[in-house]
């Protein structure tokens, strides 16, 4: 079982708008930064979102990112097939001697 | 453009010690402004942090593992290793490497590069 709860899946139709939730406790999202992470079918992931809601050079203005206490969230406007994938949240925890932590993943499935 | 690499068996014996190696190309693993870290993913699961090292030296590992746990660097060979020890089944996972920019920079407090990942069997 994850730390940070993500509901397992999300599906959305072409130019829809489409947000994933990530929720977590005080020891993690709610003193920490979060970051998302999109993985494609059979790659690594790679980074879409740091520091609660900033983009990394290259990453689309189609992803956005907002944290709210000890939950966060990340949005996919104008939904584009390719898009279809796992997402990823993830934010260090301060609990025992702190480590990272991630949730179990959205999977998102474009119809 | 910075790029990571793991290498290591891809079949380990169960009770005996995995040992992969992540080497770093196009980039110094002697910043200032960097961790390096291991995750893994178990076939058909999500994410898990194994844990992460300095250029100095210093690690921080994931209390579920840190009793079997060793990562060190290499700065002469810009590389940093992974040795997990008295594998299970359990631990049978694509092994990632990825480098974790510190906070207040750009990336910051994120996994911003990864490595392809490696697949590592524990089996007999």
């Amino acid at each position: 079982q994850s730390v940070l709860t993500q509901p397992p899946s999300a599906s959305g139709t072409p130019g829809q708008r489409v947000t994933f939730s990530c929720s977590g406790s005080n020891s993690n999202i709610g003193s920490n930064a979060v970051s998302w992470y999109q993985q494609l079918p059979g790659t690594a992931p790679k980074l879409l979102i740091y520091n609660n809601n900033q983009r990394p050079s290259g990453v689309p203005d189609r992803f956005s990112g907002s944290k709210s206490g000890t939950s966060a969230s990340l949005a996919i406007s104008g939904l584009q097939s390719e898009d279809e994938a796992d997402y990823y949240c993830a934010a260090w925890d301060d609990s025992l001697n702190g480590l990272w932590v991630f949730g179990g993943g959205t999977k998102l499935t474009v119809l | 453009q910075l790029q990571l690499q793991e290498s290591g068996p891809g079949l380990v014996k169960p009770s005996e010690t995995l040992s992969l190696t992540c080497t770093v190309s196009g980039g110094s693993i002697s910043s200032r402004n960097y961790f390096w870290g291991w995750i893994r993913q178990p076939p058909g699961k999500g994410l898990e942090w194994i844990g992460s090292v300095y250029y100095t030296g210093s690690t921080y590992y994931n209390p579920s593992l840190k009793s079997r746990l060793t990562i060190s660097v290499d700065t002469s060979k810009n590389h940093f290793s992974l040795r997990l020890s008295s594998v299970t089944a359990a631990d049978t996972a694509v092994y990632y490497c990825a480098r974790r920019a510190v906070r207040g920079i750009i990336n910051g407090d994120a996994f911003d590069i990864w490595g392809q990942g490696t697949m590592v069997t524990v089996s007999s």
